[in-house]
């Protein structure tokens, strides 16, 4: 079983719609969570980090559910500019240090 | 964006080739990484230096060679590689190793033929 999985996609959506991305990790120790963005051809970038209570950062929307050990990004009024790679990332701790564990990304295309 | 640079960002090398990667971070941060990013494949963490000391080593061949001369610089150190080491490999930093935002250079796309 992967550490954490992703559905790949892609998510073909139109401008302006709502598109929802799920996650789920396999190690309960994990403590941290994120979303990463990743253009084509570039490097990842943080996107948001993910708390229990849930955050909202303009249009984005993060959730996690540690019970059922999921996250989810939720992305409203898209954007041609939204288009790219989210990343699932979580953490847990390893010899001393906290290891960022990815996923292998949903892609997401917004066309006009 | 100039917080992490890494160089070349693309090489194309040979089997029997040695080459060197370099990252170079101007965030003042003292823990840095190595990943590989193959297609469709997560990000795999591949050697982590913390204070210029190395304090992971995800079972690496040895045909990657990691070196830390201090803070601010990585290098990657390459021989001998196989075709199937062609990937993007990119390089992080974060302020300490407890503390998970990593900040990510360009990445070098490395092609082994």
């Amino acid at each position: 079983r992967k550490e954490v999985e992703q559905d790949p996609g892609p998510f073909n959506v139109p401008e302006g719609a709502t598109v929802a991305f799920n996650c789920t990790y396999s190690n309960s120790a994990s403590q941290s969570f994120f979303w990463y963005r990743q253009d084509c051809r570039k490097e990842p970038k943080l996107l948001m980090s993910v708390y229990s209570s849930g955050n909202e950062d303009g249009r984005f929307t993060a959730q996690l559910n540690r019970a059922s050990q999921y996250i989810s990004l939720l992305i409203r009024d898209s954007k041609l500019s939204d288009s790219a790679t989210y990343l699932c990332v979580v953490t847990f701790p390893e010899g001393g240090y906290n290891k960022l564990i990815f996923g292998a990304g949903t892609r997401l295309a917004v066309h006009p | 964006e100039t917080g992490v640079t890494q160089t070349p960002r693309h090489l194309v090398m040979g089997m029997t080739n040695k080459k060197s990667l370099k990252c170079e971070q101007h965030l003042g941060h003292n823990a840095m990484y190595w990943y590989k990013q193959s297609a469709k494949k997560p990000l795999e963490l591949m050697f982590v230096y913390s204070l210029e000391e190395r304090v992971e080593n995800n079972s690496v061949p040895s045909r990657f060679s990691p070196e830390c001369p201090n803070s601010s610089h990585l290098f990657l150190h390459l021989h001998t590689l196989q075709p199937e080491d062609s990937a993007l490999y990119l390089c992080a930093s974060s302020q300490e190793r407890q503390l998970v935002t990593q900040y990510f250079g360009p990445g070098t796309r490395l092609t082994v033929l």
